[in-house]
């Protein structure tokens, strides 16, 4: 039978725009949330990281935004470029489960140059 | 440091065969996290260790998965027998006190 996978979210952006990359997060008792990015071939790599005594954190380029009311994750990119293109998945870390850190389903994001 | 260092980057196996996937973590790190990624489930939890103890393992499917520490900076993952579902990438991964994980570069396993 044909094997249907997963229907990943894509975001498609041109070039020097602003990318934002949504995530809705399961464990309101998470205390701790990551960004990755996965490109083809590869493993995930940390971005950015933001506990949850904040709501808000910077890094080069990318923000990170966390909104417990709501447990909404969002990660901005700005002035995305082709070498931004890839698999960005948010992570929760559930510290109420021993530091279990599940990944949610991920969003592709294609520059266009 | 060289980053967490996984063995071997693909592994084609017949259906039946024992399959032991290895990792060797960051040096000082001492959490470890086992994962499969499919297309058609993502990146799923299989087993992690804090310490060298199994903290939880319900993201194991089935018996036939096994995974161990036999010291703080390697682990091992092992099929046995396996199966062609088990074919996809698997991704190990450490990291200090709850801090971010580091990931491997995977193993692609395909069972035929």
């Amino acid at each position: 039978g044909e094997n249907v996978g997963l229907h990943l979210p894509t975001l498609s952006v041109q070039e020097g725009d602003n990318s934002i990359i949504n995530c809705a997060y399961s464990n309101s008792a998470s205390d701790y949330f990551i960004w990755y990015k996965q490109e083809s071939g590869k493993g995930p790599q940390f971005i950015i990281d933001i506990r949850s005594n904040m709501d808000k954190r910077q890094g080069q380029r990318v923000t990170v935004l966390l909104n417990k009311t709501v447990k909404h994750l969002s990660l901005q990119i700005a002035a995305t470029q082709p070498g931004d293109s890839a698999v960005y998945f948010c992570a929760e870390n559930m510290n109420n489960q021993g530091g279990k850190l599940i990944f949610g389903q991920g969003t592709e994001l294609s520059v266009k140059p | 440091d060289a980053g967490v260092i996984q063995s071997p980057r693909h592994e084609v196996t017949e259906m039946g065969q024992e399959v032991t996937l290895r990792c060797k973590l960051i040096s000082g790190h001492n959490s470890l996290f086992w994962y499969r990624q499919t297309m058609m489930r993502g990146l799923e939890l299989l087993i992690y260790f804090n310490n060298n103890v199994p903290i939880d393992d319900s993201g194991m499917p089935e018996d036939r998965f096994s995974a161990k520490m036999p010291n703080a900076s390697f682990s091992t993952l092992k099929i046995q027998p396996s199966e062609p579902r088990d074919s996809a990438v698997y991704f190990c991964a450490s990291s200090f006190s709850g801090a971010e994980a580091f990931f491997g570069q995977g193993t692609r396993l395909t069972v035929v």
